[in-house]
């Protein structure tokens, strides 16, 4: 089954304690991506990866760092969380190329606390 | 620059009327448009979509949408609402000529009462 993976679904940290969380897809997709869903703004882009090596700054890159070492992962990482960082985010994975929108594939989230 | 507004970020529906949530988008160039739904608990999933040719696009479970380049308006409707379309719908846009960077609404959170 096509789906993309992240883990965990939930996490409650403390502020300054580094956590990672991760993504992964079986579609072999090039392009992949992390957004934050916050009320009232919608989806806010953090990262993404065009493929493996290859990343770029979203609209709300400040605190978050990623990697693209595999394919398949894409881990987004929080050297120092902070209380502004409590959201739901989502990965995402599409094919490469423009027009392909359509076929991007969400995982199902994962809900930061940070106290 | 691109950005999506959504106008309502809540809306009430009873069981069977029709449902109308409204998109305006802003695009330097001729956009692709997206209506997503998100489901409690789910992640996002594509609903319609438009990019270029017919203005009026039909998606998933009903619902459809009108592209009108003169009112920069991407509108989402479904004519008897179903209590199964409670949810939060997303509209977003990408430029046609970048590797597809989508910008997206605040979300317009669906209430269907009986």
């Amino acid at each position: 089954e096509a789906q993309v993976t992240q883990n965990p679904r939930y996490l409650i940290t403390v502020t300054g304690k580094k956590l990672t969380v991760t993504c992964s897809q079986n579609m072999n997709h090039e392009y992949m991506s992390w957004y934050r869903q916050d009320p009232g703004l919608g989806l806010r882009q953090i990262y993404y990866s065009m493929n493996v090596e290859v990343t770029d700054k979203g609209d709300v890159p400040e605190g978050y760092k990623v990697s693209r070492k595999e394919k398949r992962n894409f881990p987004l990482i929080l050297e120092s969380p902070s209380p502004n960082q409590t959201s739901l985010y989502f990965c995402a994975s599409r094919q490469g190329g423009v027009s392909t929108n359509e076929k991007l594939f969400f995982g199902s989230g994962t809900q930061l606390s940070v106290l | 620059a691109q950005s999506v507004t959504q106008l309502g970020s809540h809306v009430s529906v009873s069981e069977g009327a029709l449902v109308l949530l409204r998109c305006n988008y802003s695009s330097s160039v001729p956009p692709y448009l997206f209506w997503y739904v998100q489901y409690p608990n789910q992640g996002l999933q594509l609903l319609l979509k438009y990019t270029t040719g017919a203005t009026l696009v039909k998606g998933i479970n009903g619902f459809e949408a009108e592209f009108k380049k003169s009112e920069t308006s991407f509108h989402l409707t479904k004519p008897s609402a179903h209590m199964s379309d409670a949810a939060e719908y997303f509209c977003a846009v990408s430029e046609s000529d970048s590797w597809g960077k989508l910008q997206f609404g605040a979300g317009t959170q669906v209430v269907v009462t009986p």
